[in-house]
C-alpha cells in the first residue's frame, strides 16, 4: 500500500536559522506533490504545489524540491521567524480526488 | 478572500446519536471533501464529492456515514450512530478544479462522542 512519511519527530531550530522538511513516499509515483502547514485546532492551509516535471518551487522565504527518483519532498524555510512554528504536512492524490496526508511535521523555531 | 466556513465549531452528543456536521464551501469551487482528524493523528481522508454525487471514500466511510449538499451552497456529513471513536476533528475541504489546485479546507468541527 502507500505510504507518505514524515520525520514524526519535532524539529527545533533557532530564528533565522534555515528549515528542512522531509517527505518521502513508497508505492506511487504522483504527478505533483502539495505542502500544507496546520496551526493547533485549524484546518490544514495550503503553501506551495510541485509538479513530477518541476525540481524546485519558490515562494517568498519557502522552497520545494521535489525528486521522483528517490520519491522525496523537501520543504525549506529559510530565514525563519518564530511565527512559522506549526505543523507541515504534504500531501499525495491518489486515485480521482483522493488526497492522503502525511503525518506531519512539528517545527519550533526557538526566538 | 473567499473560504470555507464549518458549523458548529464544537458537537458533543451522546454514543448512538446522530450528527450532521455542516459546511459552506467556497461558492464557484466543484470538488468537495471530508476529512477527520483524531486527535494527535494525522488527518484522514473520508469521501470526496463531485457533481452531486461521491467520487471516492476511504474505508472509514462505512454505512453510518453519507454525505450530502442539498441546496448547492451547503455540503454536510451525516454520521447516523455515533459512537467513541468517531470523536475526531472533522474538516471540509472544497477544490476549485481538478489535478493541481489546491484543497482549501475549513476550520473543523471537534466532535466529541461521550
Amino acid at each position: 500500500s502507500q505510504k507518505i512519511e514524515q520525520n514524526s519527530e519535532a524539529l527545533n531550530i533557532q530564528e533565522g536559522k534555515t528549515a528542512t522538511l522531509t517527505c518521502n513516499y513508497t508505492n506511487y509515483s504522483p504527478a505533483y506533490l502539495q505542502w500544507y502547514r496546520q496551526d493547533p485546532g485549524r484546518g490544514p492551509v495550503f503553501l506551495l504545489l510541485i509538479r513530477e516535471n518541476e525540481k524546485e518551487k519558490r515562494k517568498e522565504r519557502l522552497k520545494v524540491t521535489f525528486d521522483t527518483t528517490l520519491k522525496q519532498s523537501l520543504f525549506h524555510i529559510t530565514a525563519s521567524q518564530p511565527a512559522d512554528s506549526a505543523t507541515y504536512l504534504c500531501a499525495l492524490e491518489r486515485d480521482f480526488n483522493k488526497f492522503y496526508f502525511g503525518s506531519g511535521t512539528k517545527l519550533n523555531v526557538k526566538p | 478572500e473567499p473560504e470555507v466556513t464549518q458549523t458548529p465549531s464544537h458537537q458533543v452528543t451522546q454514543m448512538g446519536q446522530e450528527v450532521i456536521l455542516r459546511c459552506v464551501p467556497i461558492s464557484n469551487h466543484l470538488y468537495f471533501y471530508w476529512y477527520r482528524q483524531i486527535l494527535g493523528q494525522k488527518v484522514e481522508f473520508l469521501v470526496s464529492f463531485y457533481n452531486n454525487e461521491i467520487s471516492e471514500k476511504s474505508e472509514i466511510f462505512d454505512d453510518q456515514f453519507s454525505v450530502e449538499r442539498p441546496d448547492g451552497s451547503n455540503f454536510t456529513l451525516k454520521i447516523r450512530s455515533t459512537k467513541l471513536e468517531d470523536s475526531a476533528m472533522y474538516f471540509c475541504a472544497s477544490q476549485l478544479d481538478r489535478g493541481n489546485s489546491p484543497l482549501h479546507f475549513g476550520n473543523g468541527t471537534r466532535l466529541t462522542v461521550t
